[in-house]
């Protein structure tokens, strides 16, 4: 079973509030990644990070912001939340190391976190 | 374009039959492909990875195909079970190095009715 923890699972705010869903795993990976997904639709990534320090933008365009001061941690932000951020937040990690050939090319997904914008 | 194919959209069957699910690539360079299940509300879970000389693979009732030539796979579950009933969802790799990018299909909807 992955080691890899979301918080919170649901939330409801309203527009404009600042948000953060924490997402920590316990694996010692260096990657961590968040997705977006919406219901029938595939997972899409908005952020990764390759390590302590190291925050990239993914595929799709997101308003969030994240920040890896920690291996074990990888927080997502929303200054001001709105509607159009309802969707499910996923959070991975993976043991591939920096070093090619290393680790089993795993992804371990969190159990999501459900946001909805009033 | 990178792309990944699932089909059915979504699947009736009914508890102890089985199904096989497809999926259907474009992606090049191939690295793995890989299946995960994902219950509703859930993060998704994998059951396999399949590399670029493997041609079948088993986990408990689910066995997965490749066919690298075709860039197809399929995902057969057997005996199903009320648990079954989730979203399969079918991922390919591009590169075999760590900066690989990971494909999401938009999955197959498998409901399981007693």
């Amino acid at each position: 079973e992955a080691d890899i923890y979301q918080t919170p699972r649901y939330l409801v705010i309203g527009t404009g509030k600042k948000i953060t869903l924490e997402c920590s795993q316990t694996m010692g990976h260096d990657k961590m990644y968040w997705y977006q997904q919406d219901p029938g639709m595939e997972l899409h990534l908005i952020h990764y990070s390759y390590g302590v320090n190291s925050t990239e933008k993914g595929d799709l365009s997101s308003e969030s912001t994240v920040s890896r001061i920690r291996t074990e941690h990888f927080p997502l932000t929303l200054e001001s939340a709105r509607p159009s951020h309802t969707s499910q937040y996923l959070c991975a990690s993976s043991d591939l190391s920096l070093s090619p050939g290393e680790g089993t090319g795993e992804l371990f997904f969190g159990e999501g976190s459900r946001l909805t914008v009033l | 374009k990178n792309q990944v194919e699932q089909s059915p959209q979504s699947l009736i069957i009914l508890e102890g039959k089985n199904c096989t699910l497809q999926c259907n690539y474009t992606v090049s360079p191939f690295s793995n492909l890989r299946w995960y299940k994902q219950d509703t509300g859930r993060g998704p879970v994998s059951l396999t990875i399949m590399t670029f000389s493997e041609n079948t693979k088993s986990n408990r009732r689910y066995t997965a195909t490749l066919d690298a030539d075709t860039k197809q796979s399929s995902l057969h579950i057997t005996a199903s079970q009320l648990s079954d009933s989730a979203s399969y969802i079918c991922v390919v790799s591009d590169r075999g190095s760590t900066l690989g990018r990971l494909y999401f299909g938009r999955g197959t909807q498998l409901t399981v009715w007693p």
